[in-house]
């Protein structure tokens, strides 16, 4: 158990470009999740998907955000067309395949975005 | 809707005192409520979580909080505080139903005086 990666774990970018994050979950965890985190505030819930199916966004997630979870494994979260309003810490986590949203989340260490 | 508050944005403590975290919850179903921390530059962790067993649950490094339905609360509670409790405490709830969008609360940054 390797835990949870994240890819780059700092990225700073100019407004208006676009941007990748990629996560690998824990290798036998079929739910992942993404939040975004401001300073100050807790995590805030944009996606999750259940094996490579996207189960709920929050409105969060507007239509310059898109995640992929292609074959289930690692996802990606893609922000098009950056806004100074996007610098945050994207965090992703991944929890195991019980049928109870009990299942213990596990979080990666975060990728912090700022636009300039 | 579901909502976490959490009283206090930050919270200091001398070393080997109680310390008290508090977390109020708002949730029109049975509520899983947990609490995560998060060290500086390291990812977050789990705690501990209340799952509709007992109402008085233990955790990792000391920790316990107590599930209260008639106070809508969930705080969490360390006996004696240590230097390396120093750091950001999150309470957070999902829907006990089986949805598994999980809300977070604002945290609170827990200070430890020598």
């Amino acid at each position: 158990d390797t835990g949870v990666s994240q890819d780059p774990r700092h990225k700073i970018t100019k407004r208006g470009q676009n941007v990748t994050f990629r996560c690998d979950p824990i290798s036998e965890h079929n739910r992942l999740y993404w939040y975004r985190q401001t300073l100050g505030q807790g995590p805030e819930f944009l996606t999750y998907f259940q094996n490579e199916a996207q189960l709920e966004k929050s409105r969060l997630l507007s239509d310059r955000f898109s995640a992929e979870r292609p074959k289930g494994s690692f996802s990606t979260l893609e922000i098009q067309r950056t806004e100074q309003g996007d610098s945050a810490m994207y965090l992703c986590a991944s929890s195991g395949s019980g049928t109870l949203s009990t299942d213990t989340q596990y979080f990666g260490p975060g990728t912090r975005l700022t636009v300039l | 809707a579901q909502s976490v508050t959490q009283l206090g944005s930050h919270v200091s403590v001398s070393e080997g005192a109680l310390v008290l975290l508090r977390c109020n919850y708002s949730s029109s179903v049975p509520p899983y409520l947990f609490w995560y921390v998060q060290y500086p530059n390291q990812g977050l962790q789990l705690l501990l979580k209340y799952t509709s067993a007992a109402t008085l649950v233990k955790g990792i490094n000391g920790f316990e909080a107590e599930f209260k339905k008639s106070e809508t609360s969930f705080h969490l509670t360390k006996p004696s505080a240590h230097m390396s409790d120093a750091a950001e405490y999150f309470c957070a709830v999902t829907e006990g139903t089986g949805g598994f969008k999980t809300i977070f609360g604002a945290g609170t940054r827990l200070f430890v005086k020598a």
